[in-house]
């Protein structure tokens, strides 16, 4: 069956670097995505990855996949309090845009 | 460009009762699709539709449904509401389907439902 699991807490402090994980059960997924809720809204889209690609880039952000293994990661490089909020790893796959969602890593990111 | 709207933002019901939330689609967009996000069980994915036309189901109970106008604004109706249908509905649309590029999901702010 469709998994995906993420670890629940992260604290860090202002200007760390913060790695969120998550790992999933389904190889055949096609996309996997990276979004943000902070409290009272919706989900933003972060940033997403294929499947057939090792790791990407964005600003402060790189994601890594390494899909032997089904692991994926965020990085936030240079954490501010902003970043502070719920992280939501998702994947999906060919055949619809149905998201299969973690449970979520609350980050709290400490001046 | 307006985002995804959803309407009401929150609302309280009895048990029982029946609900019906609406989501208008970021303009363009064709692909509507509806999650519930409750704290016990994170985010579960509800339906999805395209051009008026359910392509998926996720596994809920047929007390929800919902469908697609012509215009691509959906709506979700939950019959004989029950305590433990109190939720956050959000609603995320995108171009089309898929999973990846030109199909990324993007997500209104929700709908709290809280049925007493």
């Amino acid at each position: 069956g469709e998994d995906v699991e993420q670890s629940l807490f992260l604290s860090v402090r202002e200007g760390d670097s913060s790695v969120i994980n998550c790992t999933y059960t389904d190889s055949s997924s096609t996309y996997l995505y990276w979004y943000k809720q902070e409290p009272g809204a919706g989900l933003q889209l972060l940033t997403y990855i294929f499947s057939n690609m090792d790791m990407k880039q964005d600003q402060r952000l790189t994601v890594l996949l390494n899909k032997k293994d089904k692991h994926l990661s965020l990085r936030i490089a240079d954490t501010q309090t902003g970043d502070s909020a719920i992280y939501f790893c998702a994947e999906t796959h060919q055949a619809g845009t149905a998201l299969i969602f973690g449970k979520g890593t609350t980050l709290s990111v400490s001046s | 460009k307006a985002g995804v709207t959803q309407t009401p933002r929150y609302l309280i019901k009895t048990r029982g009762q029946q609900v019906t939330l609406s989501c208008s689609p970021i303009s363009g967009h064709r692909s509507v699709s509806w999650y519930q996000q409750t704290p016990g069980q994170g985010l579960q994915f509800l339906f999805e539709y395209f051009s008026e036309t359910q392509r998926n189901k996720g596994n809920f109970p047929g007390r929800f449904s919902g469908r697609q106008f012509s215009n691509s604004r959906s709506e979700m109706n939950v019959s004989t509401l029950e305590l433990g249908d109190s939720a956050l509905y959000l609603c995320a649309s995108s171009l089309g389907v898929g999973g990846g590029p030109n199909t990324e999901a993007f997500f209104g702010q929700g709908t709290r439902l809280t049925v007493v």
